[in-house]
C-alpha cells in the first residue's frame, strides 16, 4: 500500500503567483482532508471532502484557496495568488469514515514557502 | 469552535521516566479520542485511540479518558530518546478531527 501521495514536496514560490498542490488518497478511502500547519496555528483543518463532494469548507480562509475532487483518486488545492502568510506545510489525508472514530492516514506534506 | 487544549512544552524527561502529556477539551459529548504522533519535519500518525472512560494499555504506552473531568493522557513508560516527537490530541466532531496545538516531548539520554 503506496499511502497517501502528494506532490510536490517542496514549493517555493513568489508572492502572487498561483500554487496548486495535488494529492492521491489510498484506494477504497471515502474522505479526504486538506490541513495546514504552523508554528504559530498549529495543524488546521482546511477543507474535507466524502465521496468526491466538499462537506465543510469553513476552515479555508479566504476566496484565494479552492480545492476539487474531480475523482475519488485524486483532490488539488488551489492558492491563486499566493501570499508570503500562506506559507506553511500542507497536509492532505484520508480516512474509512471521516472523523467518527476512524483512523486518518496523512500524506507527508507539502512545504510551501511564498516569497 | 469545540476547543482542544494542550501545554505546548516542550515537556523534557529522562531516559526511562514515565512522560505525561495531558489534554482537555470543552465538547462534554465528545465520545473518542486519538493520540498522535508527529515527529519533526514528518506528518502526524495515530498512535492510540480511546473510546470510554479508563485507561487502555498498548505496549509502553497507556491513554487515560476522564469524561467527568474532560480530560484525557498520554503515559509514556520507560520513555525512550525515539519518543521525542510532538504528540497531538484529537477528537472527531461532525465528521472531522478537532486537533490540540500538541505538546513537544524531548527524551534525554
Amino acid at each position: 500500500d503506496a499511502g497517501v501521495i502528494q506532490s510536490p514536496r517542496h514549493e517555493v514560490t513568489e508572492m502572487g503567483q498561483e500554487v496548486t498542490l495535488r494529492c492521491k488518497p489510498i484506494s477504497g478511502h471515502d474522505y479526504l482532508f486538506w490541513y495546514r500547519q504552523t508554528m504559530m496555528r498549529g495543524l488546521e483543518l482546511l477543507i474535507y471532502f466524502n465521496n468526491n463532494v466538499p462537506i465543510d469548507d469553513s476552515g479555508m480562509p479566504e476566496d484565494r484557496f479552492s480545492a476539487k475532487m474531480p475523482n475519488a483518486s485524486f483532490s488539488t488545492l488551489k492558492i491563486q495568488p499566493s501570499e508570503p502568510r500562506d506559507s506553511a506545510v500542507y497536509f492532505c489525508a484520508s480516512s474509512l469514515a471521516g472523523g467518527w472514530g476512524d483512523t486518518q492516514y496523512f500524506g507527508p506534506g507539502t512545504r510551501l514557502t511564498v516569497l | 469552535q469545540k476547543e482542544v487544549e494542550q501545554n505546548s512544552g516542550p515537556l523534557s524527561v529522562p531516559e526511562g521516566a514515565i512522560a505525561s502529556l495531558n489534554c482537555t477539551y470543552s465538547d462534554r459529548g465528545s465520545q473518542s479520542f486519538f493520540w498522535y504522533r508527529q515527529y519533526s519535519g514528518k506528518s502526524p500518525e495515530l498512535i492510540m485511540s480511546i473510546y470510554s472512560n479508563g485507561d487502555k494499555e498498548d505496549g509502553r504506552f497507556t491513554a487515560q479518558l476522564n469524561k467527568a473531568s474532560q480530560y484525557v493522557s498520554l503515559l509514556i513508560r520507560d520513555s525512550q530518546p525515539s519518543d521525542s516527537a510532538t504528540y497531538l490530541c484529537a477528537y472527531p466532531f461532525t465528521g472531522k478531527l478537532i486537533f490540540g496545538q500538541g505538546t513537544t516531548l524531548q527524551v534525554k539520554p
